[in-house]
């Protein structure tokens, strides 16, 4: 069966310029997470969403960044004004429930120039 | 304060030995625990999970791994690795009551000399 899907794999752009990335997860699943796995900070929780609840924002590292999930299913990452410490893997995963297992994607790589 | 400390970055075994990869947790109550793996270019993969019951915990790809409340340990054991194993390797916790946030270890690289 598909797994969670990440679009695009790799994005290379401008310091200051805006960028989004996409998460597809499992259907079905109704949570959705977005870590960042970067070489000076290993993998770092950034947002969660459960069903319609809130999202829990807690991670996110500044107001540039912002996250969306329409419909409970796709979820985007934006990243506005990107700055060269932004650039990482980020990686998006899904879970049945928040007392379930985590399926990861291959996320995508962001470098920013 | 929290944490999960991985003390081993980089480990080199033999095809054929077995590995030991440790794993150290600082939580006040006993977090549920994880194992993942990465290959270069790819996602996470689950290998095993603890969230109570028997201690000693099998996984995928003939992984297992043992908890030591006594030691806050999570430890990562393969009785014989193959050239295959080698990835990067991620101890995770979810603190109790957590709502599912991961909170990663800073990895393990393996390699597997043939």
């Amino acid at each position: 069966g598909a797994g969670v899907s990440q679009s695009p794999s790799n994005k290379v752009t401008e310091k200051g310029k805006d960028v989004e990335l996409r998460c597809d997860p499992i259907s079905g699943h109704t949570a959705l997470y977005w870590y960042r796995q970067s070489l000076g900070q290993g993998l770092e929780f950034l947002i969660y969403f459960q069903g319609n609840s809130a999202p829990d924002k807690s991670g996110l590292p500044s107001d540039r960044f912002s996250a969306e999930r329409t419909g409970g299913s796709v979820s985007t990452l934006t990243i506005q004004r990107t700055q060269q410490e932004d650039s990482a893997v980020y990686l998006c995963a899904s879970s049945l429930n928040t007392l379930k297992p985590q399926h990861f994607g291959d996320g995508t790589r962001l470098s920013i120039l | 304060a929290q944490s999960v400390t991985q003390p081993d970055i980089h480990i080199t075994v033999s095809e054929g030995a077995s590995l030991e990869l440790r794993c150290n947790y600082s939580y006040g109550a006993t977090p549920y625990l994880f194992w993942y793996v990465q290959s270069p270019g790819q996602g996470l993969q689950l290998l095993l999970k603890y969230f109570s019951g028997d201690t000693l915990v099998q996984g995928i790809k003939g992984f297992e791994a043992e908890f030591k409340r006594s030691q806050s340990s999570f430890n990562l054991r393969k009785p014989s690795v193959h050239w295959s194993d080698a990835a990067e390797y991620f101890c995770a916790v979810v603190p109790t009551g957590g709502g599912n946030k991961l909170t990663f270890g800073t990895g393990t690289q393996l390699k597997v000399e043939l």
